[in-house]
């Protein structure tokens, strides 16, 4: 069975520095992809960054990547730069099977709180 | 080019209801899945319909069910309301594109904030 797991309920970072959001899973399907999404207090899940089982190369996109290491089952969320903007709640998720269109499973989530 | 679109917005029912909620796909998505959130955690997977079929399901009762239109939208009915249906419902579209493993991003609508009193 597919397990996400955040062990941060929440994080603090200075605006301007980089934070770590981490991130572990569990599968046995050799095919799957990781997500991270942030949902601000609005309510509606954004999609920040995609990496699949089989990328050679650690996924990237502007201000956030994706520290992805197979062997320890970890894919965690870099973000560089941290705006005010940034505030929100983020999720990691996984989805197996190598089909482009399956469940996703979610972890609980973490809670991060940019300082001025 | 529309997101997925979600109505209604808000929705406050009495336990033992029934309810619709609907979703409207991102334009050239074909797959739809729907999500509850409950507060403070993280979105736990429904159901999800391709080609006007449930081809997955999670751990939830008969109660919640739904349904796919020939133009992808999709409806999600919960009948019987509990107090422990209150929750936000997501809906995520996915389209039949080529990428790695684990497919391609998943695009979520705003949601329904669902109210059970």
């Amino acid at each position: 069975a597919q397990k996400i797991t955040q062990t941060q309920p929440g994080m603090f970072v200075q605006e301007k520095e980089a934070v770590t959001l981490d991130c572990t899973y569990d599968t046995s399907d050799p095919s799957y992809g990781l997500f991270w999404y942030k949902q601000p207090s609005s309510g509606e899940m954004i999609f920040l960054i995609y990496q699949g089982s089989y990328d050679q190369q650690n996924a990237t996109e502007g201000r956030y990547s994706l520290n992805f290491q197979k062997a320890r089952k970890s894919a965690n969320l870099v973000i560089s730069a941290s705006q005010l903007g940034d505030s929100a709640m983020y999720f990691c998720a996984m989805r197996e099977g190598g089909t482009n269109a399956g469940k996703s499973t979610f972890g609980d989530g973490t809670t991060l709180t940019v300082k001025p | 080019d529309a997101g997925v679109t979600q109505s209604p917005t808000h929705l406050i029912k009495t336990r033992g209801q029934q309810v619709t909620l609907r979703c409207s796909p991102k334009s050239g998505h074909d797959t739809v899945s729907w999500y509850q959130q409950a507060l403070g955690q993280g979105p736990q997977f429904i159901f999800q319909y391709y080609e006007e079929e449930e081809r997955q399901r999670g751990n939830f009762p008969d109660r919640f069910s739904g349904h796919q239109f020939p133009n992808y939208s999709s409806e999600l009915n919960v009948n019987a309301l509990l107090l422990g249906d209150s929750a936000l419902y997501l809906c995520a579209s996915t389209g039949t594109g080529d990428r790695a493993a684990g497919g391609t991003e998943q695009y979520f609508g705003p949601g329904t904030r669902l109210t059970v009193t």
